[in-house]
Order: C-alpha cells, then structure tokens, then sequence
C-alpha cells in the first residue's frame, strides 16, 4: 500500500531534550516535505526536499533540523525542543516538487513541557 | 513570499445547502491549485485541484473555479451531507513549496 508513515504518533518530552520525529514513503517520491498545524494557522510549512541531499527552508523553519540521506526518509529533528514548538506534525511527499499532490503521513501530535 | 487568504474560516449550512469557500493569492506565477479534506483527528487527503490551464473542474458534488486574473479560487460543494463536515484547505504551488490557506472549518447541520 503506498504510503507515508511517520513516528511517533504522540510524544511528551521536556524542554531541551532532543528528539527525531522518522517519516518515510514508499512511492518512489522525489519531493518530501514537513508541515506544522496549529489552530488558525493551517499547514506551515518547515523545511522540504526536492531530492536526496536537496533541502530548504520553508516558512518557519527556525529550531528544526532535516537531512535526506535516503530517497525514502526524511526525519525532522529537533535539537533542543522548546513549549512554542508543541504542535501537530505532518510530513508529506509528492513525485515531485511544486504542481504535484502531496500524500500525507499520519500525523504526530508533539508536546514540550 | 507567497501568500494565500481563506474565507470564511467557520463555515455552518443546513444539509443539502450549498457551501463555496474562497482563497486569494498574490503570485500570478502559481499555476497549481489544491484543495485538501482533513476529518476530525484525520489528515489532510486532496479532494479536487486545478491547473491553470483551465478555469472550472467538477467532480460529483464538489467543484472548483478558478480566475487568474483576479487571483482567488473557490471550492463549491452542492447539496452538502453531513459527511461533508472537516477542515478545508486551499493551497497553490509558490516554486518549489506548497504553501496553504489557513483552512475554513465547515459543519453541515443534518
């Protein structure tokens, strides 16, 4: 089945302490992207990938980290995590970038105390 | 960078009325619209897009319009059923980022 999955689904951690969220396709997608959702604010984009070891920013990324190491996985990590970064977390891919859908992952409802 | 405005952000109708939701943007580049469902605890899965080649697609019960010229595009759904119920988000293609409204929450009274 093709699809995105990402990890955790939920996580509750402290300030400062450093955490990765995995989010992996099986679609063969180019482009890979994270999103956050808070209320009011839609979909933000964070950083996005056009290919392996192709990234950018998107419109906040500040206080995250990516890599595209691999085709397939596109992890966002947090160094050192902060409360305004408790949100819902999407990552999503698409064959490729700009004009293209985006297929979803699950989601990842993060909480910093 | 881009922009794009969605309205109304609540959107409440009594079933089998019609709701039309609208987005406006400023880069006259885009020429790439979706809009995206996203159910209670659910994510978001693309209903309907439109390129910009062409001016209105329908499917079924949802259609969307599009005008280039004064940059905004609209999602209309007729005779609207409770399942039609979730957050609705515009989004356009700004390069390579896909940038999205801030959502229109619609509840369809049974």
């Amino acid at each position: 089945e093709a699809q995105v999955t990402q990890n955790p689904r939920y996580l509750i951690t402290v300030t400062g302490k450093k955490l990765t969220v995995t989010c992996s396709q099986n679609m063969n997608h180019e482009y890979m992207s994270w999103y956050r959702q808070d209320p009011g604010l839609g979909l933000r984009q964070i950083y996005y990938s056009m290919n392996v070891e192709v990234t950018d920013k998107g419109d906040v990324p500040e206080g995250y980290k990516v890599s595209r190491k691999e085709k397939r996985n596109f992890p966002l990590i947090l160094e050192s995590p902060s409360p305004n970064q408790t949100s819902l977390y999407f990552c999503a891919s698409g064959a490729r970038a700009g004009a293209n859908v985006l297929t979803f992952g699950a989601g990842s409802r993060l909480t910093v105390l | 960078g881009e922009n794009v405005e969605q309205h109304p952000s609540t959107l409440s109708v009594q079933e089998g009325d019609s709701a039309v939701i609208k987005c406006t943007y400023s880069d006259s580049a885009s020429n790439y619209f979706p809009w995206y469902k996203q159910e209670l605890g659910k994510r978001p899965q693309l209903i309907i897009d439109i390129r910009s080649n062409v001016g209105e697609k329908k499917d079924q019960r949802i259609a969307v319009t599009l005008n280039k010229t004064a940059k905004h595009f609209s999602l209309h759904i007729t005779e609207t059923q409770p399942e039609d119920s979730a957050v609705y988000f515009c989004a356009l293609n700004g390069g390579f980022k896909t940038i999205f409204g801030a959502g229109t929450r619609l509840f369809v009274k049974a």
